[in-house]
């Protein structure tokens, strides 16, 4: 049974502290995304990567946050400096280009706090 | 622009009750329409999926038409169970539209079914 895994599942973290978050997707699925969820403003997409190559950052904050696809299995969020306001949880997902739809699926998020 | 409008929960149940949340979208394209489900403290799961009009979706007791005439994709279960507690989004993929084939999603939608 294939899976989007996610490391580490839970951080808590001082406000200025580098966070990394990683993401392992299903084997032989070409696209990445990564979102985050707050209860105040639901899923937000924040990057997403096609055969390895960032396609749309738009819903990043530039100064602070980094997304890399260093090879096929391996995506990385990075988040430095941190701040209260990036507490959430961040969810990685994979999916498969096809002609129709592109069903994503979701890794079990890592859930983060920057105090 | 694409977007998906969810009823807004919370919505409470007695288990065996009928379930409907209402899913209206807008897109310029010819989308592809899913419902996904998140248990507490996991990654969103996707529920089912249409990807043309008068598709029916359905798995695990849940069904979903897609209306066209009507831009809708409501989501029914003719008898929920406790462990259907959960919340529940609606999403689209309109490669034509614009989206590029990402995912939009609706705010969720929270159920809690009472034994």
């Amino acid at each position: 049974d294939a899976r989007v895994t996610q490391t580490p599942r839970h951080k808590v973290t001082e406000m200025g502290q580098e966070v990394t978050m990683r993401c392992q997707p299903i084997l032989g699925h070409n696209t990445v995304f990564w979102y985050r969820q707050t209860m105040m403003q639901g899923l937000e997409l924040l990057a997403y990567f096609r055969n390895r190559a960032p396609l749309d950052d738009s819903g990043m904050p530039k100064d602070r946050f980094s997304a890399e696809m260093p090879d096929a299995t391996l995506a990385t969020l990075k988040i430095q400096p941190s701040e209260p306001r990036d507490s959430a949880v961040y969810f990685c997902a994979s999916g498969l280009r096809q002609a129709y739809a592109e069903t994503q699926y979701f890794g079990p998020g890592t859930r983060l706090l920057v105090l | 622009g694409n977007s998906v409008t969810q009823m807004e929960g919370p919505v409470t149940l007695s288990e065996e009750a009928f379930l409907t949340i209402n899913c209206t979208y807008t897109a310029t394209g010819y989308p592809s329409l899913f419902w996904y489900v998140q248990y507490p403290g996991e990654g969103l799961q996707l529920l089912l999926k249409a990807t043309k009009a008068d598709d029916k979706g359905s798995n695990k007791g849940f069904e979903a038409t897609y209306r066209k005439e009507t831009t809708s994709f409501h989501l029914e279960k003719g008898s929920v169970q406790v462990s259907d507690s959960a919340v529940y989004f609606c999403a689209l993929s309109d490669r034509d539209g614009g989206s590029q084939g990402n995912l939009i999603f609706g705010k969720g939608t929270k159920l809690s079914v009472k034994p």
